[in-house]
């Protein structure tokens, strides 16, 4: 059973400095991993989507990698701004069986002005 | 515009009732999911539909009955609603099964 771990669970950081955000999965058989954002009673927005042939995707000041053999993604936020307040969601998508994501629990992230 | 839009957004309603939560995507997706947050903000699946046909259905009461009328709706019905039931359901959308998900803004749902 594929498991997902995000560390930390919460973290507070001044404006300006960079995020680095942390998913591990028990399971390396993925086809893709997606990081998310879900802000406080709203729905999830899709960040990035990399697929387990690639090592990192970009979209402006995210950067996402992912080691597949060792079971890990990293979401890097540069230059944090109070908007990027807001629990992030790291869930891979097995290569086997049907095609449920299993999510993490999140990393609850404050930007501090 | 909404790609993946759900009704309502807020639910409260009594024990014992039965409720439906409909869900509806525009983006040409072929497969719908039903996912369940619940209060420790954990995101687990209940069901998946690829062209109307289940393809998952996770180990949920069977009080909870989806229906999928065409490839852009997946509604959620929901028979004698219990306490524990309360949470934050998410309809979300993919093309195939592997490709980029989309999700609803969520309903919340509390029983009393």
């Amino acid at each position: 059973k594929q498991e997902v771990t995000q560390i930390p669970a919460a973290l507070s950081v001044p404006e300006g400095e960079n995020l680095v955000l942390n998913c591990s999965f028990t399971d390396s058989a993925i086809y893709n991993l997606q990081w998310f954002r879900q802000d406080p009673g709203k729905g999830l927005t899709s960040l990035l989507l990399i697929q387990s042939s690639q090592r990192e995707q970009t979209s402006g000041r995210l950067n996402a990698s992912l080691d597949k053999s060792s079971g890990r993604s990293t979401l890097y936020i540069a230059a944090s701004q109070p908007g990027d307040s807001a629990t992030y969601l790291c869930a891979v998508r097995p290569t086997y069986g049907n095609n449920r994501l299993a999510f993490g629990k999140g990393n609850q992230v404050v930007v501090i002005p | 515009d909404t790609a993946v839009s759900q009704t309502p957004k807020y639910l409260v309603t009594q024990m014992g009732n039965d409720k439906s939560i409909k869900c509806e995507q525009n983006l040409g997706h072929d497969t719908m999911y039903w996912y369940k947050q619940d209060s420790k903000k954990f995101l687990k699946i209940m069901f998946s539909y690829n062209n109307k046909e289940l393809i998952i259905n996770e180990t949920v009461p069977n009080r909870f009955s989806p229906k999928s009328p065409d490839k852009a709706h997946l509604n959620l019905h929901i028979n004698s609603l219990e306490l524990g039931d309360s949470a934050v359901y998410f309809c979300a959308s993919s093309r195939g099964g592997r490709t980029e998900a989309f999700f609803g803004q969520g309903t919340r749902l509390t029983v009393v």
